[in-house]
């Protein structure tokens, strides 16, 4: 148990729709990560948050957004969802910044039909 | 920009011999390299990380990697397979200018033959 928690483990919906996915990092670290998992576009990171604001920008479509909230727990927000945004969606957490060790949470698997 | 490259996305090893899975890295400043494994049906789990300190590093569950530069290379290895080796392994790669973002291999799915 990495001591990252990610909300819900599995969710199924329809395109179009709009999904919320939740992250709790690690007691103690500030720094928060959201990373994609699918087949063909492998692992990919998608953004970072540290103590609250945007860290930093991968390849995160304009339809996903996020956010880290004053308790540190990070919010996913997809909107409009495709077919293609089926996936596995993991949280990271880390001490801070510089650190470069990430504990990753179970993750959450998003099925868009 | 950094990339990590994992030759073979399947290996195959018996049960008891040496497992071995490359990974490669490309990166305009000194790297962190790390070695991440998945089981099926749950997260990544951080086996070990090159961080400058040494060029041989141990990790958990009897896995070492050793970083070479004139190779650019960060191979995984474990002297004696086990059964519960059975996974995904992922290397990956951020650089040490405070940017924390990890960029991931492709994985390795490593099978033990019993």
């Amino acid at each position: 148990d990495s001591g990252v928690t990610q909300t819900p483990k599995h969710l199924i919906t329809a395109t179009g729709q709009r999904v919320t996915l939740r992250c709790s990092p690690r007691s103690g670290d500030l720094s928060v990560y959201w990373y994609q998992q699918s087949l063909d576009q492998g692992l990919q990171f998608l953004i970072q948050y540290y103590n609250g604001e945007e860290r930093a920008k991968g390849n995160i479509l304009e339809r996903f957004s996020a956010q880290q909230f004053p308790d540190l727990h990070s919010e996913l927000n997809l909107s409009s969802l495709e077919l293609g945004d089926s996936a596995l969606y993991f949280c990271a957490s880390s001490v801070g910044l510089g650190e470069g060790e990430q504990f990753f949470g179970p993750g959450t698997r998003l099925t868009v039909l | 920009a950094q990339s990590v490259t994992q030759l073979g996305s399947h290996v195959s090893v018996s049960e008891g011999a040496l497992v071995l899975l490359r990974c490669n890295y490309s990166s305009s400043v000194p790297p962190y390299l790390f070695w991440y494994v998945q089981y099926p049906n749950q997260g990544l789990q951080l086996l070990l990380k090159y961080t400058s300190a040494a060029t041989l590093v141990k990790g958990i569950n009897g896995f070492e990697a050793e970083f070479k530069k004139s190779e650019t290379s960060f191979h995984l290895t474990k002297p004696s397979a086990h059964m519960s080796d059975a996974a995904e392994y992922f290397c990956a790669v951020s650089d040490n200018f405070g940017n924390e973002k990890l960029t991931f291999g492709t994985g390795t799915r490593l099978t033990i033959i019993p």
